[in-house]
């Protein structure tokens, strides 16, 4: 079955502290995007890739780095985390372009929480 | 940066009823508008998608409208139940895609 996995699901963890957030899709996607989103508020775009080597940042200024070694892998890492970084982070992916609408699917996300 | 502003941020509706949640957007051309339905601890998925040539697409119990003078456009929920309660997203599809700030909708029993 097609689908995209967020690995850890929770993360409780102090600050200073290096973390990487794993995500993995299936579906021979290749854009992939990562999503910032605070409790009952709109998703921000904080990077996203088109493909293998490809990563470009999003709207919203982020400490986060990722890197695009495999179409299906597409890992998020912060190097120090701090309190400021507590947020739910979102994978996605989608086709490449065609002229019709692309559907984002969406990972289960990643409730990160600096303490 | 083109933003999507949307209402109301917060809805409740009685079992049965129509829901209706409002988007407007900014001066964009070609995107695709979607809609997306997130529930409590999953991401979000699509929910219906209309293209900017189109003024009306429905599926099932689900319809968007689209106004493409006033830059705006509307997601109707007929029939609504008690598992239609989520927070929904329209957002617009350009290079990228922009969400606007979200509904939480409940529909009461």
């Amino acid at each position: 079955e097609a689908d995209i996995y967020q690995t850890p699901r929770y993360l409780v963890i102090g600050t200073g502290k290096k973390i990487t957030l794993e995500c993995s899709q299936t579906m021979g996607h290749d854009k992939m995007y990562w999503y910032q989103q605070d409790p009952g508020m709109e998703l921000h775009l904080i990077h996203y890739s088109y493909g293998v080597n490809s990563t470009e940042k999003g709207d919203l200024s982020s400490e986060s780095t990722v890197s695009r070694i495999r179409t299906e892998h597409f890992p998020l890492t912060l190097e120090s985390a701090r309190p400021s970084h507590t947020s739910q982070y979102l994978c996605a992916s989608s086709e490449l372009g065609g002229g019709s609408y692309n559907e984002q699917f969406f990972g289960p996300g990643t409730r990160l929480t600096v303490l | 940066q083109q933003q999507v502003k949307q209402s109301p941020q917060s809805l409740i509706v009685q079992k049965g009823g129509i829901s209706i949640i409002n988007c407007a957007y900014e001066n964009t051309a070609f995107d695709y508008f979607p809609w997306y339905q997130q529930f409590p601890g999953k991401g979000p998925a699509l929910l219906i998608a209309i293209r900017p040539d189109v003024s009306e697409k429905k599926e099932g119990r689900f319809t968007i409208s689209f106004n493409k003078s006033a830059k705006q456009f509307s997601l109707h929920i007929m029939d609504s139940q008690p598992g239609d309660s989520a927070t929904y997203f329209c957002a617009d599809q350009g290079g990228k895609l922009i969400f606007g700030q979200g509904t939480e909708l409940s529909v009461k029993p």
